[in-house]
């Protein structure tokens, strides 16, 4: 079935640039999605790219696509420590998105 | 008010004991879904529902049911509660029609099963 990949820690130091990476298995997925939680909160949208689309720049956050390998990347630039939370990668499966499949999430920890 | 509002926010509730979980949104959305995260795992698909009439299982939906009772309404049932089913609960809606899908997730539930 459908499967979403991601490392499971990443640790930075504040100022440097992080790389979260994801793999899918989809390869008809329409969007593929980055979320972001806070300890003890939901889920925040951050940004999403449409499938036939390399890259996407949203201000700090740049969203790469390799379709041909399935990978997905969020690169967060000068990572604050705001930035700590858990990511998560997903892809929208079945025809017109008939559902989100998650990766198990990142836990980004910026350090001072 | 928030577009898709769960409640309750937290439960406590004992082993064996039947539980119901409440979704409503504001969005006019007809796809629904339930999800289920836990530490480690990601968020995992339990059921989800594209109108009133259609209800189809997910990744995990053993142990769990659901009632679409209006297309603003849609509750995630627990039968006879066991430990292994605390967890954080999502309710998210999408509409197929939007960019991005326009998925639209509640704030969660927190369910202790003791």
């Amino acid at each position: 079935g459908e499967d979403v990949e991601q490392s499971l820690f990443l640790s930075v130091r504040e100022g440097d640039s992080s790389v979260i990476n994801c793999t899918y298995t989809d390869s008809s997925s329409t969007y593929l999605y980055w979320y972001k939680q806070e300890p003890g909160a939901g889920l925040q949208l951050l940004t999403y790219i449409f499938s036939n689309m390399d890259m996407k720049q949203d201000q700090r956050l740049t969203v790469l696509l390799n379709k041909k390998d399935k990978h997905l990347s969020l690169r967060i630039a000068d990572t604050q420590t705001g930035d700590s939370a858990i990511y998560f990668c997903a892809e929208s499966i079945g025809q017109a998105g008939t559902a989100l499949i998650f990766g198990k999430g990142t836990t980004l920890s910026v350090s001072s | 008010d928030a577009d898709v509002t769960q409640t309750p926010r937290n439960r406590i509730t004992k082993t064996g004991k039947r539980i119901m979980l409440e979704c409503s949104q504001t969005k006019g959305h007809d796809r629904m879904y339930w999800y289920r995260q836990d530490p480690g795992l990601g968020l995992r698909l339990i059921y989800y529902s594209f109108d009133v009439k259609d209800i189809n299982k997910g990744e995990i939906s053993d142990g769990y049911s659901v009632s679409r009772q209006a297309q603003a309404k849609f509750s995630l049932s627990l039968e006879s509660a066991i430990p292994n089913q605390t967890a954080l609960y999502f309710c998210a809606t999408s509409d197929p029609s939007t960019l991005d899908y326009g998925y639209t997730f509640g704030s969660g539930t927190r369910l202790t099963v003791v």
